[in-house]
């Protein structure tokens, strides 16, 4: 089983749908989890992370962390074509020396006008 | 600089010749990252840089690979005699000295090793 699982897609939805993208992990010891947003033929670009489990809102997007359930989810209101792109997950453990993230595969969304 | 900057942006190369890549951190940023994304993988992590030290060298696929920064600024990575499972995205990544959950990815380097 890999750390962390994330559905590819591709998602295809129409414009102003609310997105739901997830991933679910097995290591119990991820306490930040984030997610990034990578345009094609660019660097992935830093959404929003959070911290142990909740929910943080920013504009039209909202994280939301279910520790117990090893479960993220990035929810994405009134969609628009410019949010077509791949979204990655990525966590990483606590302390100075758990820099390293570990991503997901990605999910391929596609906002149509 | 106003953001991270990686070149070659594309560099196609035979097999067992050896490459180099280029990082140019944002200024002041004392943490680089360098990862690697291959066609339908996530990312991988291959070194993490602390000013010019690498304290953790352990995603780097093979000894084929070496990286190095200097003057805690530039980073090189370069990879020898390459092989056609090189061929990937090369992304690098810097944030400030506590900033691991806020990396600033440059546009990549794409390898293409034929």
């Amino acid at each position: 089983q890999k750390e962390v699982e994330q559905d590819p897609g591709p998602l295809s939805v129409p414009e102003g749908a609310i997105v739901s993208l997830n991933c679910t992990y097995s290591n119990s010891a991820f306490q930040y989890f984030m997610w990034y947003r990578q345009y094609s033929r660019k660097g992935p670009e830093l959404l929003m992370y959070t911290y142990s489990s909740g929910n943080k809102e920013d504009g039209r997007f909202t994280a939301q962390v279910d520790k117990s359930s090893k479960y993220i989810s990035l929810f994405i209101r009134d969609s628009q074509p410019s949010d077509s792109a791949t979204y990655l997950c990525a966590m990483r453990g606590s302390g100075g020396s758990n820099y390293k993230l570990t991503f997901g595969k990605g999910t391929l969304l596609t906002v149509n006008p | 600089g106003a953001g991270v900057s990686q070149s070659p942006s594309n560099k196609v190369t035979e097999k067992g010749k050896d490459v180099e890549l280029r990082c140019d951190p944002i200024s002041g940023h004392t943490a680089l990252y360098w990862y690697r994304q291959s066609l339908g993988q996530g990312l991988e992590f291959l070194i993490y840089f602390q000013g010019n030290s690498a304290p953790d060298k352990s995603g780097l696929p093979s000894d084929r690979f070496s990286a190095e920064r200097t003057g805690g600024s530039v980073s090189t990575l370069t990879i020898q005699r390459t092989q056609q499972e090189d061929s990937a995205v090369y992304l690098c990544a810097s944030s400030p000295i506590d900033g691991a959950n806020v990396l600033t990815f440059g546009a990549g380097s794409r390898l293409t090793v034929l």
